[in-house]
C-alpha cells in the first residue's frame, strides 16, 4: 500500500521567512496530493492541492510542487506570517480519494 | 450550513466499556470516514463509507465498527475500548472532489 513520509517533523523560522516541506510517497499510482493545514486545538482544513497531471499550483502566498519521477511533492510559504503557525499535513491518494494517506505532519512556528 | 458535526467532542471511558460517535454531515456528500489521529503519526483512516449502505476498512479498523445509517450519518462503535485506542477521532465527508471536510474532533480517553 502507500507509504507517505513528511520532513521536517518540526520547522521554525523568521516571520517573513520562507519555508519549505517535503513529503515522499511510495505508490506511483497516486495521482492526488492534497495539503492540509491543522492550528492548535481545530480540524484539519484544505489549503492547496495538486494533481498528477501538473508540476506546479499557486495561490498567493502559497506552492505546491510535484515530481513524479522522484515520487516527491513540496508545500512552499513565502513571507510567513505568525498566522502561518500550524501543522501541516500532506498526503497522497490513488483511485479513488478513499484510499488518502497522510504524512506525519509538520509543526511550523513563525516568530514575529 | 453546520458542515460535518460530531459527538461527544470528549469522552473518558474504562478498559473493555464501550461507546458509539456519532457523526452527520449535511453537505449531501456521498463519502464519509472516520480517522484517528495520534502525535507523531498523522491521520490515520479507520473505515470509509462511499456511499449509502456501503463500509469499507482503512489502515486500522481493530477493534472498531461502523453504520452507515444513511446518507448523512456515519457512526463510529468502540465494542470494548482498550487504552491503545485514547485517541481523537475525526469524521469527515468529501463531495468526490478529494477535498475532506472535518469535524471539530472527538477527544477519547480509555482509561
Amino acid at each position: 500500500g502507500e507509504n507517505v513520509e513528511q520532513h521536517p517533523s518540526t520547522l521554525s523560522v523568521q516571520e517573513g521567512d520562507s519555508a519549505v516541506i517535503k513529503c515522499t510517497y511510495s505508490d506511483s499510482a497516486s495521482n492526488y496530493f492534497p495539503w492540509y493545514k491543522q492550528e492548535l486545538g481545530k480540524r484539519p482544513q484544505l489549503i492547496i492541492d495538486i494533481r498528477s497531471n501538473v508540476g506546479e499550483k499557486k495561490d498567493q502566498r502559497i506552492a505546491v510542487t510535484l515530481n513524479k519521477t522522484a515520487k516527491h511533492f513540496s508545500l512552499h510559504i513565502t513571507e510567513t506570517q505568525p498566522e502561518d503557525s500550524a501543522v501541516y499535513f500532506c498526503a497522497a491518494g490513488g483511485q479513488g480519494f478513499q484510499k488518502l494517506v497522510f504524512g506525519t505532519g509538520t509543526r511550523l512556528l513563525v516568530s514575529p | 450550513n453546520a458542515g460535518v458535526t460530531q459527538t461527544p467532542k470528549f469522552q473518558v471511558l474504562k478498559t473493555g466499556q464501550s461507546m458509539t460517535l456519532q457523526c452527520a454531515q449535511d453537505m449531501n456528500h456521498n463519502s464519509m470516514y472516520w480517522y484517528r489521529q495520534d502525535p507523531g503519526m498523522g491521520l490515520r483512516l479507520i473505515y470509509y463509507s462511499a456511499s449509502e449502505g456501503t463500509t469499507d476498512k482503512g489502515e486500522v479498523p481493530n477493534g472498531y465498527n461502523v453504520s452507515r445509517l444513511n446518507k448523512r450519518e456515519f457512526s463510529l462503535r468502540l465494542e470494548s475500548a482498550a487504552p491503545s485506542q485514547t485517541s481523537v477521532y475525526f469524521c469527515a465527508s468529501d463531495p468526490n472532489t478529494g477535498e475532506l471536510f472535518f469535524g471539530e474532533g472527538s477527544r477519547l480517553t480509555v482509561l
